[in-house]
């Protein structure tokens, strides 16, 4: 079974632009989230979307949006980057109470 | 004061060494996560807790839902341990609440 796919693994942006990130789950999880991790804040949780719909949201600016398609692939998107944006993006598939997470995203912002 | 505690923060030991990371939490879950984290990012999820106890080779974790408190435990602690662990809460609502994370080094 293949796990958790993110891609792509690095990328670098300049300030104002925006960033598409893609998460791929396992097959047959529905439920997708989203987590940013920098050195200053720890793991922080963006959104969760299940079957589709953002089921849960956490606290960040509306810059950060995502969504989920019918195959359950998800992707995160961050507009008019930030410096403070730099950070690895990791995605969590999750099944009931398990979650299984992908390699992450490290986005840096110049 | 954070819903999730950790520690300790940082813990640095021999080779060998019986390792214990603690967990504590304030907030009703259905369930709890022990991950690890080597540099490069990627996450690994150790075990998934609800109640008792689970052993995976070396690693084990115990959960004490009365007292919210849970426990990581490595047996024979081998430099190849060395990562962050964290602990991670599920709540009702499904959201994930992470702790700070405990940085273990295990010097040969």
């Amino acid at each position: 079974k293949a796990g958790v796919t993110q891609t792509p693994r690095y990328l670098i942006k300049t300030r104002g632009q925006q960033v598409t990130l893609s998460c791929s789950p396992i097959s047959g999880h529905r439920s997708v989230s989203w987590y940013q991790q920098t050195p200053g804040q720890g793991l922080q949780f963006l959104f969760e979307y299940f079957s589709e719909t953002q089921r849960n949201k956490g606290n960040f600016p509306g810059r950060f949006s995502g969504r989920q398609f019918s195959n359950s692939r998800s992707e995160m998107n961050v507009s008019t980057l930030e410096l403070g944006d730099s950070a690895l993006y990791l995605c969590a598939s999750s099944y009931g109470t398990e979650a299984f997470f992908g390699q992450g995203t490290r986005l840096t912002v110049v | 004061k954070n819903e999730v505690e950790q520690s300790p923060q940082n813990l640095t030991a021999q080779e060998g060494e019986f390792i214990t990371i603690n967990c504590s939490y304030s907030v009703g879950i259905s369930a709890l996560h022990w991950l690890q984290q080597h540099p490069g990012g990627g996450i690994v999820s150790l075990f998934m807790l609800s109640s008792g106890k689970k052993k995976h080779g070396r690693l084990i974790a115990t959960i004490n839902i009365q007292e919210k408190h849970s426990s990581l435990q490595i047996t024979a602690s081998h430099p190849r341990d060395s990562a962050v662990y964290i602990c991670a809460v599920r709540l009702e609502n499904y959201q994930l609440i992470w702790g700070a994370g405990t940085k273990l080094i295990i010097k040969p």
